[in-house]
């Protein structure tokens, strides 16, 4: 099983609030990668990181940010979270392999 | 446009029966195929992974088919157990950027009856 982790794992949360999703993995991977999947669809890239102070961001516009301070930490944050951010947020990281953590379910009521 | 089609989208089986999942992509300059199993609220995990020269790869009680001309795979499991009920991923990998960008199908959700 792969070494990547995400907390937390489910999020319920009123709107306004601002939300740190955290992820870390200790394979020592350069890239890491934030995805987002609604039920039933396909995962959505929404940024990505080659490395230590580079983020860039995906195909999916999405209203969160990340940062890229250590090699094993790629947190992602709502500065304030809506409804619409409701979703399942997936991490990876790895290049020819991409190694998934087990998601954060955020729920913005 | 750079796309991955999987078929069908939900799929019943009894438990000990084969099944094969289909997956068709038009994503282009290709570098790989991969299949994902996702378990209800879990993150993808990798089953096999193809490049342009293979055109079949076992894990298991799972194997993978690639014809690289059609741009068809299909991900075949043989005697399913109740464990295999999951979302199965089809996900394509170009050569056009340095990041291997990865494009992903919606799944196809099955579910294995006792």
């Amino acid at each position: 099983e792969a070494d990547i982790y995400q907390t937390p794992r489910y999020l319920v949360i009123g709107t306004g609030k601002k939300i740190t999703l955290e992820c870390s993995q200790t394979m020592g991977h350069d890239k890491m990668y934030w995805y987002q999947q609604d039920p039933g669809m396909e995962l959505h890239l929404i940024h990505y990181s080659y490395g230590v102070n580079s983020t860039e961001k995906g195909d999916l516009s999405s209203e969160s940010t990340v940062s890229r301070i250590r090699t094993e930490h790629f947190p992602l944050t709502l500065e304030s979270a809506r409804p619409s951010h409701t979703s399942q947020y997936l991490c990876a990281s790895g290049a020819e392999e991409q190694y998934f953590g087990p998601g954060t379910r955020l729920t913005v009521t | 446009k750079n796309q991955v089609e999987q078929s069908p989208q939900s799929l019943i089986i009894l438990e000990g029966k084969n099944c094969t999942l289909q997956c068709n992509y038009t994503v282009s300059p290709f570098s790989n195929l991969r299949w994902y199993k996702q378990d209800t609220g879990r993150g993808p995990v990798s089953l096999t992974i193809m490049t342009f020269s293979e055109n079949t790869k076992s894990n298991g009680r799972y194997t993978a088919t690639l014809d690289a001309d059609t741009k068809q795979s299909s991900l075949h499991i043989t005697a399913s157990q109740l464990s295999d009920s999951a979302s199965y991923i089809c996900v394509v990998s170009d050569r056009g950027s340095t990041l291997g960008r990865l494009y992903f199908g919606r799944g196809t959700q099955l579910t294995v009856w006792p």
